[in-house]
């Protein structure tokens, strides 16, 4: 399987607790991104990098919220301290530079902060 | 600023028959503009795409339109399959930048 790879898919924490998930994305595709989805919601933009280096971050993603891609290739986002608000899917997405902007998502991790 | 819209929340279409998804879009500089499905607990599965020098683009059972004078586009399945129920998602971007999706549309085909 080439597809977008992430895990946990599920995670149960209790509020004040740190999580991080881990996305692997596509091998050939140099970008990669976070969105955040929640009940009856679409996607919505967390980060992105380009390689390793991080280019956008949304005013969503809160000083709580940090993700890396250290070597361009798997990307982590680790969330400080959560709070009950944080429970959502996180979804993972690649894509190549140049070819539109079609991009692929992960099965994203569900967390849930009880 | 909900800069792509889907207005309709809920669609309910019989098999056999045609399935109009509908979304609304505010930014006139978007160039590149998509449709996701999703089934609960998965992630979103890239359906069609098309580019605003383009306003149609056709790929089997689903077509896109794109309107760019009214900031419109929708996708049209025919004929619908059970298959096909599930959210779909129209998203748009900006020069190759992120995509900005709107809220879904949950297809129903029943038989």
């Amino acid at each position: 399987d080439t597809g977008v790879s992430q895990n946990p898919r599920h995670k149960i924490t209790k509020r004040g607790q740190n999580v991080t998930f881990r996305c692997d994305p596509i091998s050939e595709h140099n970008r990669l991104y976070w969105y955040r989805q929640t009940l009856g919601q679409g996607p919505e933009f967390l980060t992105y990098f380009q390689n390793e280096a991080q280019l956008e971050k949304s005013r969503l993603l809160s000083d709580r919220f940090s993700a890396e891609r250290p070597k361009g290739s798997f990307s982590t986002l680790e969330i400080q301290r959560t709070e009950q608000g944080d429970s959502a899917m996180y979804l993972c997405a690649s894509s190549p530079t140049g070819i539109g902007n079609t991009i692929y998502f992960g099965e994203g991790s569900w967390l849930t902060v009880v | 600023d909900q800069q792509v819209k889907q207005n309709s929340p809920s669609l309910s279409v019989q098999e056999g028959r045609i399935s109009i998804l509908n979304c609304d879009y505010t930014n006139s500089m978007f160039d590149y503009f998509l449709w996701y499905k999703k089934y609960p607990a998965e992630g979103p599965t890239f359906l069609i795409s098309i580019s605003s020098i383009k306003d149609k683009n056709e790929d089997g059972r689903f077509t896109v339109f794109l309107n760019k004078s009214a900031k419109h586009l929708s996708l049209h399945i025919v004929p619908s399959q059970p298959g096909d129920s599930a959210v779909y998602f129209c998203a748009a971007s900006y020069n190759t930048d992120k995509l900005i999706f709107g809220t879904g549309t949950r297809l129903q085909v029943f038989p």
